[in-house]
């Protein structure tokens, strides 16, 4: 089935660094979504993304939708420690399709 | 306002075996969703749910089956148990307006089949 490429698969940072990531797919997606996973948790949703070329931010969190919709980005302003975690891009195909297709994740960890 | 909870947190199931996943949400959500996270990859729709009375497959719904009688209620039950089975299962759900797209997730169940 469909799948998204994310990459890096991790990272390891030190605190106060900067981190970015990005999600590719083969496909169009009409919507792009990040979502962050703490250990033994589900996902949270960070950020969502419904329009190509489109950059949204959520505190030291900035997201881009692609210009040719096959891809979206992530980036982390100045790391801290509670930014340890898996982070998912998810896409969707259709609006209106409740299918999302979700990436491999990005493992974060924080250097001490 | 609990959210979305998940029975039991863990379970080691002999092959065969059958057993069925709860969740349960309290925010009144239509739409609920069962998904599978294997280890190293990303989060797989098995079923979902827009309402009470409706079930639609999703990406890998082989060897479950589901049922919504309530709108609280969305439990997956796995028949036959297989090794290829062993996951952790997520249940997630939605409102269907505002931020359509924020599905709250629960904390997972942890499924092992020897």
């Amino acid at each position: 089935g469909q799948q998204l490429n994310q990459s890096p698969q991790s990272m390891f940072i030190q605190e106060g660094e900067d981190v970015s990531m990005n999600c590719t797919s083969s496909s169009i997606f009409n919507t792009w979504l990040w979502y962050k996973q703490d250990p033994g948790e589900g996902p949270v949703l960070l950020i969502a993304l419904y329009k190509a070329g489109e950059l949204t931010s959520n505190g030291r969190l900035t997201a881009q939708f692609g210009i040719t919709r096959k891809d979206s980005f992530l980036n982390i302003s100045a790391s801290i420690p509670s930014d340890v975690g898996i982070y998912f891009c998810a896409g969707q195909l259709d609006f209106g399709n409740e299918k999302l297709t979700f990436g491999t994740g990005t493992r974060l960890t924080i250097i001490p | 306002n609990a959210g979305v909870t998940q029975t039991p947190k863990f379970r080691i199931l002999k092959i065969g075996q059958s057993m069925t996943l709860q969740c349960t949400q309290d925010m009144n959500h239509n739409y609920m969703y069962w998904y599978r996270q294997d280890p190293g990859m990303g989060l797989k729709l098995i079923y979902y749910s827009v309402g009470a009375g409706i079930t639609d497959k999703g990406e890998v719904p082989n060897g479950y089956n589901v049922s919504r009688s309530t709108t609280e209620d969305f439990p997956l039950r796995l028949e036959l148990a297989a090794p290829s089975q062993t996951s952790v299962y997520f249940c997630a759900s939605r409102s269907p307006g505002g931020s359509s797209y924020e599905q709250y997730f629960g904390p997972g169940t942890r499924l092992t089949v020897t």
